[in-house]
């Protein structure tokens, strides 16, 4: 069955640390992996794609990591700001450049606190 | 650009009436993808447009549920008749070239 499964399902930081969200998926055939920002109230937005050939990429201080061999992904958030309190959710797409094909994850809901 | 325009932001209807949410996607945009979403089951695709036509409905939870797609500039998802377990989050999303999905402000229901 194709999953993706987030941990933790959320977190609290203070101001200024790092943090590490994880994505783990059993979902084949494999195109890419999502990483998207959900603000409370508000519709995800887009962070970062990443395709069966990148192992990492970045959007300012926001850092995806993909290993398609053990099929997990991180994102890693760098001297976090309030503004970064959100669920953050994971996607996996089934097939290239078919956008309904993707299987969303649960998210983790992440809250800096000051 | 505005983004993917939706309405009503929020409604409150009581069960068995009819609701309509409606949607603008991006000017452009070919892709139209209709959402709900729920602390239970997080974000579950209903139905999705290519070029207007419906490609895939099956998500769509049963016959009470409909979605219509006249014009590139324009979508509707209809709930008739509506029940308590209808109430979530209702999004619109739409995409181009590329991989990216946009998506709305979401339209919040609430069936009593």
């Amino acid at each position: 069955k194709n999953q993706v499964e987030q941990s933790p399902q959320s977190l609290i930081i203070l101001e200024g640390k790092n943090c590490t969200l994880q994505c783990n998926y059993t979902v084949s055939p494999f195109s890419n992996l999502r990483w998207y920002k959900q603000d409370t109230g508000r519709g995800p937005v887009s962070l970062t794609i990443m395709t069966f050939s990148e192992n990492t990429k970045s959007n300012g201080r926001y850092t995806a990591t993909l290993d398609a061999d053990t099929k997990q992904s991180s994102l890693h958030i760098t001297a976090s700001q309030l503004s970064d309190s959100a669920s953050y959710i994971c996607v996996v797409s089934l097939n290239a450049g078919n956008n309904r094909k993707l299987i969303w994850g649960l998210g983790t809901s992440l809250a800096v606190n000051p | 650009d505005a983004g993917v325009i939706q309405s009503p932001r929020h409604e409150v209807t009581e069960m068995g009436q009819e609701v309509t949410l409606r949607c603008k996607p991006i000017s452009g945009h070919d892709y139209l993808f209709w959402y709900r979403q729920t602390m239970m089951r997080g974000l579950e695709l209903l139905i999705y447009f290519n070029n207007n036509v419906p490609i895939d409905d099956s998500g769509m939870p049963e016959d009470r549920f409909s979605a219509k797609m006249p014009n590139a500039s324009f979508s509707t998802l209809k709930i008739q008749p509506s029940e308590p377990r209808d109430s979530a989050v209702y999004f619109c999303a739409s995409s181009g070239l590329g991989n990216t999905i946009y998506f709305g402000e979401g339209s919040w229901l609430t069936v009593v």
